[in-house]
């Protein structure tokens, strides 16, 4: 089945430093989606790539969709507490035109930031 | 905001019991998921569902489970005997269609087989 990997797997970082993740693949995907999961709540949105090579901002949040569609990254720039979670990667290849596939989930990077 | 709602939040069943776990999608969408998560491990396709019936299920699907929509609102997974390893969250999500924008996912049921 299809892999996406994650790394780092783990990020401890002080408060007000950027941060770097990416999401590699075993195949490809035409819609990678990034995803933030609190303690005890469902993965929750972020970023939504359609393109490959597409750079897509939300407020301190960067994510590109890479050219050869089998991977991707998320910047996070002067983090802040609240930013604590779990980060997850999702891919989404879409056959049809009416867009139900499954989301294919990485295995997640949780950051920590240190007081 | 739109929301999924999923009930309840947390269920403690005997293994070889029945559970029901329940979902109201938002009210516009068309397509339904389950989705499950190990502690500690990442999320993990179950089925997905549109028009009545599963349009998509994981080799984790197998006839223990089972999906239904009752009526116009509610979404519900049924896993028939539980197994230990059945313990996880389980997620529910909707969406209206292509792109992810719209792919929403519930809170979560914590389901804990002793």
């Amino acid at each position: 089945g299809q892999q996406l990997n994650q790394s780092p797997q783990s990020m401890f970082i002080q408060e007000g430093e950027d941060v770097s993740m990416n999401c590699t693949s075993s195949s490809i995907f035409n819609t990678w989606l990034w995803y933030k999961q609190d303690p005890g709540e469902g993965p929750v949105l972020l970023i939504a790539l359609y393109k490959a090579g597409e750079l897509t901002s939300n407020g301190r949040l960067t994510a590109q969709f890479g050219i050869t569609r089998k991977d991707s990254f998320l910047n996070i720039s002067a983090s802040i507490p609240s930013d604590v979670g779990i980060y997850f990667c999702a891919g989404r290849f879409e056959r049809s035109n009416f867009g139900n596939e499954k989301l294919t989930f990485g295995t997640g990077t949780r950051l920590t930031i240190i007081p | 905001e739109p929301e999924v709602t999923q009930t309840p939040s947390h269920q403690v069943t005997q293994m070889g019991q029945e559970v029901i776990l329940r979902c109201v999608p938002i009210s516009n969408h068309l397509y339904f998921y389950w989705y499950r998560q190990i502690l500690g491990q990442k999320v993990e396709f179950l089925v997905s569902f549109y028009n009545n019936e599963i349009s998509e299920k994981s080799e984790i699907f197998d006839d223990q489970f089972s999906v239904e929509r009752p009526d116009g609102s509610n979404f519900t997974l049924k896993i028939r005997s539980t197994k230990l390893e059945d313990s996880a969250m389980y997620f529910c999500a909707s969406s209206g269609g292509r792109g992810g924008y719209g792919y929403t996912f519930g809170s979560g049921t914590r389901l804990t087989v002793v």
